[in-house]
């Protein structure tokens, strides 16, 4: 089974400061990773996605996360913060030999951006 | 290119009314799965589907049935809505290739079971 952990349900930055919203994923075979963003009254945008290339993925918006097999983890961060990064994140699994793609979510980490 | 359309965007119910909730998609993708949000839970996976005429549970199913006749289609049902269905739906279809996989989402249906 798959499953991931996101620590934190709420992560408060400044403007101009690092974002890092933490990811943990348990699967028992090479997963594929996502990340998604929730703007409010909106679904779900993919981010980035990792699928067994670069361990290091660039998404969109200046954000990018690092696929670290020995501690199950694949962060997100993003060097500066910008006001438009508030948002609810959401970090995925999905196994690619269980034949169905469809991907497990974690609780997900609301961003908040302070001016 | 429409991508995944669900309608309604709002529904209010009262306990013990039946809906069906629309979802079509028009990017030929093979999988397709209704997801729940709630707050402090994330998306939880209800029903998905690898193909026409082929679905299978998640792992919050009770209350709800799907059918998938067609590739662009899943329609999630309510058979008999109680306020803890009271939620917003999203409808999610997804493809695979040699880069890997993707889903692709809706814009989510806010149901209110009064």
């Amino acid at each position: 089974a798959q499953s991931v952990t996101q620590l934190g349900s709420h992560v408060s930055v400044s403007e101009g400061a690092l974002v890092l919203l933490r990811c943990n994923y348990s699967s028992s075979v090479p997963p594929y990773l996502f990340w998604y963003v929730q703007y409010p009254n909106q679904g779900l945008q993919l981010l980035l996605k990792y699928t067994s290339a670069a361990t290091l993925v660039k998404g969109i918006n200046g954000f990018e996360a690092e696929f670290k097999k020995s501690e199950t983890s694949f962060h997100l961060t993003k060097p500066s913060a910008h006001m438009s990064d508030a948002a609810e994140y959401f970090c995925a699994v999905s196994d690619p030999t269980g034949g169905s793609y469809i991907p497990t979510f974690g609780r997900g980490t609301s961003l908040i951006v302070h001016p | 290119n429409a991508g995944v359309t669900q309608t309604p965007k709002f529904q209010v119910l009262k306990t013990g009314q039946s809906m069906t909730l629309q979802c079509a998609q028009d990017m030929n993708h093979e999988y397709m799965s209704w997801y729940r949000q709630d707050p402090g839970m994330g998306l939880r996976l209800i029903h998905y589907s690898v193909g026409a005429g082929i679905t299978d549970q998640g792992e919050v199913p009770n209350g709800y049935n799907v059918s998938r006749s067609t590739t662009e289609d899943f329609p999630l049902r309510l058979l008999s809505a109680a306020p803890s269905q009271t939620s917003v739906y999203f409808c999610a279809s997804s493809f695979y290739s040699g880069q890997g996989a993707q889903a692709f989402f809706g814009q989510g249906t806010r149901l209110t079971v009064v």
